[in-house]
């Protein structure tokens, strides 16, 4: 059974710094998917990784995926406040394509 | 992108009483349609897997018969809620593959009283 860890969970950061979210999982994915979330609202897609070595970038974030490690992450450069939300991974596991989520980061950039 | 609404978006229900909730794919078919459940300040949780025409397939925990899935067409899932309870208040939020893609739709906040 694939199992998805996020860390750091809660992250405030200032603006202007760089941070780095992290995202573990357990068994073999074929695909990483990257996830905001504002408050009260669903999902905005950010990123989908496709294989080994994948980096892709918009803005602000960029994400990467090494499937021996089995980690991705997210980088965020030179962070603002409008990317203040919760960040979530999902690789994909077992039949279907079904997505296993992370626990969520949730960013606070701050003044 | 592909678009996913949902209807209804927030719906407030007595105990006791049955919600359906309908996901549909605006611009696209889709075979495979995912329904989650998120609680406040927690992840989305995988409740069952839409497959088109045939039975959905329920994640383990998550009784098949208090939540009804019917995907009777390419566009369309939907969900029903039936005797429900306050501890089904969640918001919930449909998703449907398309390509490497899955798209969300803007989610059903329920609240049981």
């Amino acid at each position: 059974e694939l199992k998805v860890e996020q860390n750091p969970l809660f992250l405030s950061m200032q603006e202007g710094k760089n941070y780095t979210i992290y995202c573990n999982y357990s068994t073999t994915s074929d695909r990483l998917y990257w996830y905001r979330q504002d408050p009260g609202k669903s999902l905005e897609s950010l990123f989908v990784l496709l294989s080994n070595g994948a980096v892709k970038q918009e803005g602000r974030l960029m994400a990467s995926l090494d499937t021996k490690a089995r980690l991705s992450t997210l980088h965020i450069t030179a962070a603002v406040h409008d990317l203040s939300a919760t960040y979530f991974c999902a690789p994909t596991g077992g039949q279907g394509g079904k997505l296993i989520f992370g626990q969520g980061t949730e960013l606070s950039v701050k003044p | 992108g592909a678009v996913v609404s949902q209807h209804p978006s927030w719906v407030i229900c007595k105990s006791g009483t049955s919600v359906k909730i309908e996901c549909r794919s605006l611009d696209f078919q889709a075979t495979t349609m995912f329904w989650y459940r998120q609680f406040p300040k927690q992840s989305l949780m995988l409740m069952a897997t839409s497959n088109e025409g045939s039975k959905a397939t329920y994640e383990q925990g998550v009784e098949k018969d208090k939540f009804l899935i019917n995907h009777a067409s390419l566009t369309l899932s939907t969900l029903t809620v039936t005797s429900a309870h306050p501890e089904d208040s969640s918001f919930y939020i449909c998703s449907a593959r398309a390509r490497h893609a899955q798209f969300f739709g803007p989610g059903t906040r329920l609240t049981v009283l």
